[in-house]
């Protein structure tokens, strides 16, 4: 069964970092590339970024609003994905998913989600 | 960026009834399409992709149509279990994007 879970989640003064992690199960993890979505509360989603596998030499992209704040990184050998969140503002308060980009291309399987608030 | 425009944002309707929701994007995307279904409190679930395949394990009452710019989910029966948000999202360009959601209610 795959199993996405998200950690890390917590509160945060503006201008903070927070790193989140996702521990994947289930599933070849170095085979697929991964996304992080995140949802503010009370609206809709917002995609991230993602990360693609080693053959793709590990490339990023990410959406133009954490672009040089948000890092995505990953470590095949713990079967873990991980968000770096830097310069935190209030508009980052959100619960922060962890996809699996599946071989058909959409997301496939979602964490249950984490919850960042950033408040002063 | 691709701009999905989902309409409407609210919908009531009763049990049995067929529901609509329609997504249109600002720019051509093929039938780079999904459809996701999101319950009050949990993470979203796929339900459609390549614009009209439906995931594994999803009820037949759900479908999807559509390529290009203009694309439709379809609940051909509601049920009580539907109560929810459901989102397209767009995969053919970089940044993946996400429509602003239909929320169903009954």
């Amino acid at each position: 069964e795959v199993q996405l879970v998200e950690s890390g989640g917590g509160v945060v003064h503006p201008g903070g970092s927070l790193r989140l992690s996702c521990a994947a199960s289930g599933f070849t993890f170095s085979d697929h590339y991964m996304d992080w979505v995140r949802q503010r509360p009370g609206k809709g989603l917002e995609w991230l970024g993602r990360i693609r596998t080693k053959p793709n030499r590990y490339n990023t992209e990410y959406a133009a609003s954490v672009r040089g704040r948000f890092t995505i990184s990953r470590d095949d050998s713990s079967n873990s994905l991980f968000l770096q969140l830097n310069s935190l503002t209030t508009e980052d308060t959100a619960f922060y998913f962890c996809t699996r980009r599946g071989p058909n291309g959409p997301n496939d399987y979602w964490g249950q989600g984490t919850l960042v608030i950033v408040s002063s | 960026d691709v701009q999905l425009t989902q309409s409407p944002s609210f919908l009531s309707a009763s049990v049995g009834d067929r529901v609509t929701s329609t997504c249109r994007a600002s720019q051509g995307i093929r039938s780079y399409l999904a459809w996701y279904q999101q319950k009050p409190g949990k993470a979203p679930k796929l339900l459609i992709y390549a614009a009209s395949t439906l995931q594994s394990g999803v009820p037949s009452r759900f479908s999807g149509s559509g390529s290009g710019t203009e694309f439709t989910l379809t609940i051909s029966s509601l049920q009580p279990e539907d109560v929810a948000t459901y989102y397209c999202q767009q995969i053919n360009y970089y940044p993946v994007t996400f429509g602003g959601g239909t929320k169903v209610e009954i």
